[in-house]
């Protein structure tokens, strides 16, 4: 059973670009969710989408946006880069019913570096 | 945001010993989930836990969910080399039942052989 996927691995970027990140979710599963991992802040929730809809979200500020597709691919989207923006960022799927608790399992991560 | 309070920051052990690491929260917690991340990779989940009191264990690994809701713990039994790598608990917060994962500091584990 494939995992989830994200893409790509490594991005550099430079302050005031954008970028999007893509996550592929293990098959059948409906949710997807995203968090920033940092050394000083460690894992921190953004935002969980669940049939194309955003479901819950974290404190991040306006710059950081996601969508959801009808195949449960998700995508990230982070305008206007900063340097506080450099970290790891994962992308974790459930299958997003039977009410709250369903473990996520993670991909891989995207390191992003904005110089 | 909130945070878990997971302890210890960081061991350092001989292998074969016993390990054990907890993580305790001022909010009562739904759902305990215990994961793995070693370098360059993603966190994996070791074990879920569901149910106040719950012991589950997954080979050498054991955690118990806390009948309080507030704590759990992992346990790991005669440490080896690749048991290194960083332990996150992580929960899911009964009081904002908001689906929101919310992960420990992490535990960074190194065995010695």
């Amino acid at each position: 059973k494939a995992g989830v996927t994200q893409t790509p691995r490594y991005l550099i970027k430079t302050r005031g670009q954008q970028v999007t990140l893509s996550c592929s979710p293990i098959s059948g599963h409906r949710s997807v969710s995203w968090y920033q991992q940092t050394p000083g802040q460690g894992l921190q929730f953004l935002f969980e989408y669940f049939s194309e809809t955003q479901r819950n979200k974290g404190n991040f500020p306006g710059r950081f946006s996601g969508r959801q597709f009808s195949n449960s691919r998700s995508e990230m989207n982070v305008s206007t880069l900063e340097l506080g923006d450099s970290a790891l960022y994962l992308c974790a799927s459930s299958l997003g019913t039977g009410g709250v608790g369903q473990p996520q399992h993670f991909g891989d991560g995207t390191r992003l570096s904005i110089l | 945001g909130q945070q878990l309070n997971q302890s210890p920051q960081s061991m350092f052990i001989q292998e074969g010993e016993d390990v054990s690491m907890n993580c305790t929260s001022s909010s009562i917690f739904n759902t305990w989930l215990w994961y793995k991340q070693d370098p360059g990779e993603g966190p994996v989940l070791l074990i879920a836990l569901y149910k106040a009191g719950e012991l589950t264990s997954n080979g050498r690994l054991t955690a118990q969910f806390g009948i309080t809701r507030k704590d759990s713990f992992l346990n790991i039994s005669a440490s080896i080399p690749s048991d290194v790598g960083i332990y996150f608990c992580a929960g899911f917060d009964g009081s904002s039942n908001t689906g929101k994962l919310i992960f420990g500091q992490g535990t960074t584990l190194q065995v010695k052989p």
